[in-house]
């Protein structure tokens, strides 16, 4: 089955501790990107990937780290989480082709930063 | 930069009856791609309707169906015969149809704000 698999679905931390979040893909996809959620602000994206080593920030990459060393993964890490990271988080990936347009997405990770 | 604008937070419909979503968004390319998301209370992410901006014939999906107004830059989805399990997070978005290989803008997927649905029996 065509997924994006993302662990884990709820998280609680203190700050300070560093995490990961992880994403990963069984389409062979290229592209892949991490998103926030919070209400009233939608989607916002954090960070995405073309292909492998190739990333690039987005609207609201400060305190996020990414690294795409493999084609099916995409790990989100936060280093020294902080408490304005509490945010509902998704992975999605599609291909890159043009033409190929839809966006598989993760069930969500809600992360939460005391 | 590309902007996705969903001007309306919250809607609310009656079951059986019909209601539209705005949506503008606001580029300097030729050809890319529009998509309404549905979000239930789930968190699933639900593809609902797709739109590629060289056809000018507007899509339709059963009972979504969006106006597409490519001057204008407007993409309303309409929603015919609201039913109970209708009520949701709704999102617009946008993508390029070009990837940085092509020289597009990277095939980035941005979204509005949403829209909250309500249904009410």
């Amino acid at each position: 089955e065509a997924q994006v698999t993302q662990n884990p679905r709820y998280l609680i931390t203190v700050t300070g501790k560093k995490l990961t979040v992880t994403c990963s893909q069984n389409m062979n996809h290229e592209y892949m990107s991490w998103y926030r959620q919070d209400p009233g602000l939608g989607l916002r994206q954090i960070y995405y990937s073309m292909n492998v080593e190739v990333t690039d920030k987005g609207d609201v990459p400060e305190g996020y780290k990414v690294s795409r060393k493999e084609k099916r993964n995409f790990p989100l890490i936060l280093e020294s989480p902080s408490p304005n990271q509490t945010s509902l988080y998704f992975c999605a990936s599609s291909s890159a082709s043009p033409g190929a347009e839809k966006l598989f997405f993760g069930s969500g990770t809600q992360l939460s930063v005391l | 930069a590309q902007t996705v604008t969903q001007s309306q937070p919250e809607m609310s419909v009656q079951e059986a009856e019909t209601v539209t979503l705005s949506c503008t968004y606001d580029t300097s390319e030729s050809d890319y791609y529009l998509f309404w998301y549905k979000q239930p209370p789930s968190r699933q992410m639900i593809l609902v309707i797709r739109q590629e901006a060289y056809k000018q014939q507007n899509a339709t999906e059963n009972r979504f169906s969006v106006n597409f107004q490519k001057a204008a830059k407007s993409f309303s989805l309409k929603i015919s015969d609201s039913q109970l399990g209708d009520a949701a997070m709704y999102f617009c978005a946008y993508r390029s149809a070009f990837s940085s290989l092509y020289g597009g803008s990277q095939g980035n997927l941005i979204f509005g704000k949403g829209t909250k649905l309500s249904v009410k029996p």
